[in-house]
């Protein structure tokens, strides 16, 4: 069975300064991973995804996230942290099975202070 | 592009009413697609998932059923709704090729209220 941790139930920092959000993975097989963010009262977004290609995956708004599988860790991370990055994040593991489903971490709530 | 449109967006219900949320993707066709909850705070729960016309996965025993009637629609609905269905339902579609680990794109889902 796949598992997906999310190490942080909130992180803060403020405007400007890194941001680093971490997700630990178990998984039986070689797993794909992504990242989602939701916004207040919508739905989720693809940040970024990793299929064993690249370890260093880029996404969307300055977001990237690096695959690390002797750690089994996707830590999410942006060099500077905006207003508008203030959400709440998902770090996903996809199960190989047929109806392509997903095993969610508990989320991330990220505060950005100005 | 393929879209995915939820509707509606917020929803207010007596206990006991019955529930109809419909989800429907453009361009794309057969895809998965899947129906989740999200309680306040917490995060998904997936509800029910259909790889093709007719064919309903059920993840969760609840009083929610789920329906498919054509390749990209799919319905959630409830005879007779109780206090503990409220919450965030979320619709995703995914590609249909199976094993193929694609990533599933979400609605903007439906904020049920149940009093």
């Amino acid at each position: 069975a796949q598992s997906v941790t999310q190490l942080d139930s909130h992180v803060s920092v403020s405007e400007g300064t890194p941001v680093l959000l971490r997700c630990n993975y178990s998984s039986s097989y070689s797993p794909s991973l992504f990242w989602y963010v939701q916004h207040p009262n919508k739905g989720l977004q693809l940040l970024l995804k990793y299929t064993s290609a690249a370890t260093l995956v880029k996404g969307i708004n300055g977001f990237e996230a690096e695959f690390k599988k002797s750690e089994t860790s996707f830590h999410l991370t942006k060099p500077s942290a905006h207003m508008s990055d203030a959400a709440e994040y998902f770090c996903v593991v996809s199960e190989l099975n047929a109806g392509n489903m997903l095993t969610f971490g508990g989320g991330t709530r990220l505060m950005v202070k100005p | 592009s393929q879209t995915i449109h939820q509707w509606p967006a917020t929803l207010v219900q007596p206990v006991g009413s019955p529930l109809s949320l419909e989800c429907t993707v453009e361009g794309t066709s057969n895809p998965n697609l899947y129906w989740y909850r999200q309680a306040a705070g917490r995060g998904l729960q997936l509800l029910f998932y259909s790889v093709g016309i007719g064919q309903i996965s059920s993840e969760v025993p609840q009083n929610l059923s789920a329906s498919r009637p054509q390749d990209r629609q799919f319905i959630l609905s409830s005879k007779k709704l109780l206090l503990s269905d409220s919450g965030f339902y979320l619709c995703a579609w995914s590609a249909g090729r199976p094993f193929s680990n694609q990533p599933q794109h979400f609605g903007d889902g439906t904020r049920l209220s149940i009093l």
